[in-house]
């Protein structure tokens, strides 16, 4: 079976970092995706890791430990339009996403 | 290029009816599939089409049921709908499937609202 845990919500300071944790227990494994998506609107991709590391995208990082089944999205510089879900993601073989509950990110002035 | 798009945007039903949402891909993309989000969580899959035939199955039963046209288009058809089937429904869209390297990253559109009243 697949679990992906997230935390429920967070809130950060305008200009500050974030970092949003993401634990997965799957039975198979091929890719990480992180998806921002604001309220009422469609999941937009953020980010992709398949090898441990960090994959770094302007303000937006990930990281990914495959052995400890344990990735996180890294958020810099925060803006006001930040404030969304960040949803975590793990692909199997047949491009199947299971989706972690997402993480509501509240940035404050 | 398009992107993914889905009809209604917005719809309500009643418990027993049944209904059909759409969903035309991206272009170039040529697999389809579909997940169900319940307000204030994660999407769930329903399933996957590649090549006008499912490929894919996550935890529903036998009445949410799909097709996929040779344009790559695709429809959900949900049967003797529930009140837990109020839900947004997300098309997602992607090139190939299985096996594969690289992102593959899916598109999605932006969702049908469905409310089962």
């Amino acid at each position: 079976g697949q679990n992906i845990d997230q935390p429920t919500e967070m809130t950060a300071t305008e200009g500050a970092i974030v970092q949003i944790n993401c634990t997965y227990q799957t039975s198979g494994f091929n890719g990480l995706f992180w998806y921002q998506q604001h309220a009422g609107e469609a999941p937009t991709f953020l980010s992709y890791n398949v090898l441990d590391g960090l994959e770094e995208k302007g303000r937006f990082s990930s990281f990914l430990s495959r052995s400890k089944g344990y990735s996180y999205l890294l958020l810099k510089e925060l803006q006001m339009k930040d404030s969304a879900s960040y949803l975590c993601a793990v692909r199997n073989a047949g491009n199947m996403l299971t989706f972690g509950g997402g993480t509501r990110l509240m940035v404050k002035p | 290029e398009t992107g993914v798009t889905q009809s209604p945007t917005h719809l309500i039903k009643t418990r027993g009816q049944q209904v059909t949402l759409r969903c035309s891909s991206q272009s170039g993309h040529n697999t389809v599939s579909w997940y169900q989000q319940a307000l204030g969580q994660g999407p769930q899959f329903i399933f996957q089409y590649y090549r006008e035939e499912e490929n894919g199955r996550g935890n529903f039963p036998p009445r949410f049921s799909g097709l996929q046209f040779p344009n790559y288009s695709s429809e959900l058809n949900v049967n003797a709908l529930e009140l837990d089937d109020s839900a947004l429904y997300l098309c997602a869209s992607s090139t190939g499937t299985g096996g594969y390297s690289g992102a593959n990253v899916l598109t999605f559109g932006a969702g049908s609202r469905l409310t089962v009243l």
